[in-house]
């Protein structure tokens, strides 16, 4: 069965500082992948997505993720965050039949 | 373009009364909408996933005849929650594609229901 993990729970990072969302996956075949981004009380927002060709990713914000096969991993980064950043972000994998299964997010906290 | 809200963004209500929820597609036709159900601090679960003009297909746990879904356009959708209770409170997404491939599928804002 499809499945997506998202080991952290809570991340804190300063603002300027490095992020990196760790996202890992299970799916029989060659997976569609997504991140998302959701403010508090917000829907969600797209952030990127992967299908196939080039498997680093660049998104809307200044993010990118890598789709790693032989890791199963598809992590999200951003060299430099800013306080607005500060969110709950989840990993998604297309499971077929038009579904959409996701991880269950990672809240991201920024340090002024 | 693709742009999808929801109506309302919040309700409360009493026990035992029953609640709609809009998801319309402002920028373009749906076939396919999905509805999600979101708990404090938790990811999304997919309850069920609509085609316009047909009946939806629930995911297994949820019960069809307690969350009624109709998809009567290709603009529109509508969750009613019948009979809610207070273990209903939770956060309702909606999303729609307009091709019915996960590729597109555009989310809406949310509505918060709690109800008392």
């Amino acid at each position: 069965a499809q499945s997506v993990t998202q080991p952290d729970i809570h991340i804190t990072v300063s603002e300027g500082a490095s992020l990196e969302l760790r996202c890992n996956y299970s799916y029989g075949a060659t997976p569609y992948l997504f991140w998302y981004v959701q403010s508090p009380g917000q829907g969600l927002q797209l952030l990127l997505k992967y299908f196939s060709g080039d498997t680093l990713v660049q998104g809307i914000k200044g993010f990118e993720a890598e789709f790693k096969r032989s890791q199963s991993s598809f992590n999200l980064r951003k060299p430099s965050v800013h306080w607005s950043d500060a969110a709950e972000y989840f990993c998604a994998v297309g499971a077929g039949d038009d579904k959409i299964i996701f991880g269950k997010g990672t809240r991201l906290h920024i340090l002024p | 373009g693709a742009v999808v809200s929801q109506h309302p963004s919040r309700v409360i209500c009493k026990s035992g009364t029953s609640v709609k929820i809009e998801c319309r597609s402002l920028d373009f036709q749906a076939t396919t909408m999905f509805w999600y159900r979101q708990f404090p601090k938790q990811s999304l679960m997919l309850m069920a996933t609509s085609n316009e003009g047909s009946k939806a297909t629930y995911e297994q746990g949820v019960e069809k005849d307690k969350f009624l879904i109709n998809h009567a356009s290709l603009t529109l959708s509508t969750l009613t929650v019948t009979s809610a209770h207070p273990e209903d409170s939770s956060f309702y997404i909606c999303s729609a594609s307009h091709s019915g491939g996960t590729d597109t599928q555009y989310f809406g804002p949310g509505t918060r229901l709690t109800v008392l």
